[in-house]
């Protein structure tokens, strides 16, 4: 079954501890993405691949990295997270081919993460 | 840079009403446009998308959409709603450089559609 994973599905953690949130997806797709969805924003993209080893910026980027070292992997690293950072994340998967519907994004079921 | 408003935060609406659901969109380059669906608790699903062609797109469970690029529009659209509906859309936009998107992609700040009975 085609899919993107998230894991954990929910992390409650303190201020300053390191932590990362995986995201994977079988369907051999060139483009991952990170959002954060907050009630009245809609989701803002956090940082994007569109390759190996080739990521950008999104909109707001701040207080996170990303890599991307394999094809199916794009993990979230938080380094010291913050309350400001307690959101909803989603991570999703997209291919620029007509034969993999094209310019589709595939979500993940979400991360909820709080931070205190 | 490119950015998406959608006009409504939300919208109530009785059963076999027909809906609207507006969007609108600035960018200095040709777009994609989205408008993806969120079930409570869920995560996002894609209703359709506009890529090229023709203007008016039609996507899953009987939504439709048109691109109106003087006006740079999105509008969502059914003829008659269910309350299966009921769930957060959003509209969502990626610039289109040179063929290609650059998997850069920005989202309206959601519209909440509340179907009654």
């Amino acid at each position: 079954e085609a899919q993107v994973t998230q894991n954990p599905r929910y992390l409650i953690t303190v201020t300053g501890k390191k932590l990362t949130v995986t995201c994977s997806q079988n369907m051999n797709h060139e483009y991952m993405s990170w959002y954060r969805q907050d009630p009245g924003l809609g989701l803002r993209q956090i940082y994007y691949s569109m390759n190996v080893e080739v990521t950008d910026k999104g909109d707001v980027p701040e207080g996170y990295k990303v890599s991307r070292k394999e094809k199916r992997n794009f993990p979230l690293i938080l380094e010291s997270p913050s309350p400001n950072q307690t959101s909803l994340y989603f991570c999703a998967s997209s291919s620029p081919f007509p034969g993999q519907g094209a310019y589709e994004q595939y979500f993940g079921p979400g991360t909820r993460l709080t931070v205190t | 840079a490119q950015s998406v408003t959608q006009l409504d935060s939300q919208v109530p609406v009785f059963e076999e009403a027909p809906v609207e659901l507006r969007c609108n969109y600035s960018s200095s380059v040709s777009v994609y446009l989205f408008w993806y669906v969120q079930y409570p608790n869920q995560g996002l699903q894609l209703l359709l998308k506009y890529l090229s062609g023709s203007t008016l797109v039609k996507g899953i469970n009987g939504f439709e959409a048109e691109f109106n690029k003087s006006q740079t529009s999105f509008h969502l659209r059914k003829p008659s709603v269910h309350i299966s509906d009921t769930a957060e859309y959003f509209c969502a936009v990626s610039d289109r450089v040179g063929g290609t998107s650059y998997g850069k992609l920005t989202f309206g700040q959601g519209t909440i559609l509340t179907v009654h009975p």
